[in-house]
């Protein structure tokens, strides 16, 4: 069980826009920025949005991000069929004096 | 080229101890703070433990808490993850990260090493 919880699977068709979730609680998304780690099949994760909206060079503005009280979100616009991944949403925790990680979500363009 | 490249991982048998090293290059390592994160075959990303710049701060996960004990050589730009009393459990591939921290407090993971497996088993 995931400190931080995201949907398990999420899909769309190209050209849509997709939303994934991460809640947390007052201990880390409710006091600490958020970031998003991409993980393509068979690969490391790396990152894709960081300090909750920014976006590393080479990271397309087609992946946003933003942040609401303990729950944050990830927005992917213009899906295109290279976005299929599993996404991961993290924090630091400052009760648990450590990262905390969504258990993931599997995004699939159909 | 900022690189980080782990090694070590292998099979051993469950009570059995391992070590872990993350080799980094292209960027002053002593100036980063480090962290271990595994993934269990199937499973999401679980952070297992952090060691700052000077090794003064050191935090683990409880699932390795008392078992696993994180080191770094700064002069051989180097990361270590010593693993005793290894379990079926902590079959996983083990993913060193630089820890990126700005004045403002914002910290995140990138680079991520490309990982090695490491699977407990009889």
């Amino acid at each position: 069980q995931s400190v931080l919880t995201q949907p398990p699977s999420a899909s769309g068709t190209p050209g849509q826009r997709v939303i994934i979730s991460c809640s947390g609680s007052t201990s880390n998304i409710g006091r600490n920025t958020v970031n998003w780690y991409r993980q393509l099949p068979g690969t490391a994760p790396t990152l894709l949005i960081y300090t909750e909206n920014l976006r590393p060079s080479g990271v397309p503005d087609r992946f946003s991000g933003s942040r609401s009280g303990t729950s944050a979100s990830l927005a992917i616009s213009g899906l295109q069929a290279e976005d299929e991944a599993d996404y991961y949403c993290a924090a630091w925790d400052g009760n648990l004096n450590g990262w905390v990680f969504g258990g993931g979500t599997k995004l699939t363009v159909l | 080229e900022v690189q980080l490249v782990e090694a070590g991982g292998r099979l051993v048998q469950p009570g059995g101890s391992l070590t872990l090293s993350c080799a980094a290059s292209g960027f002053t390592f002593n100036r980063y703070n480090m962290n271990w994160v595994r993934q269990a075959p199937g499973k999401g990303l679980e952070w297992i433990s952090y060691i700052s710049t000077s090794t003064s701060t050191i935090f683990y996960a409880d699932s390795v808490k008392g078992r696993f004990t994180i080191s770094r050589n700064n002069a051989g730009n180097s990361l270590y993850l010593q693993m005793n009393s290894l379990r079926a459990e902590d079959t996983a591939v083990y993913y060193c990260a630089r820890e990126v921290s700005t004045r403002f407090g914002d910290n995140w993971f990138d680079p991520w090493g490309q990982g090695t497996l490491v699977t407990v088993s009889s």
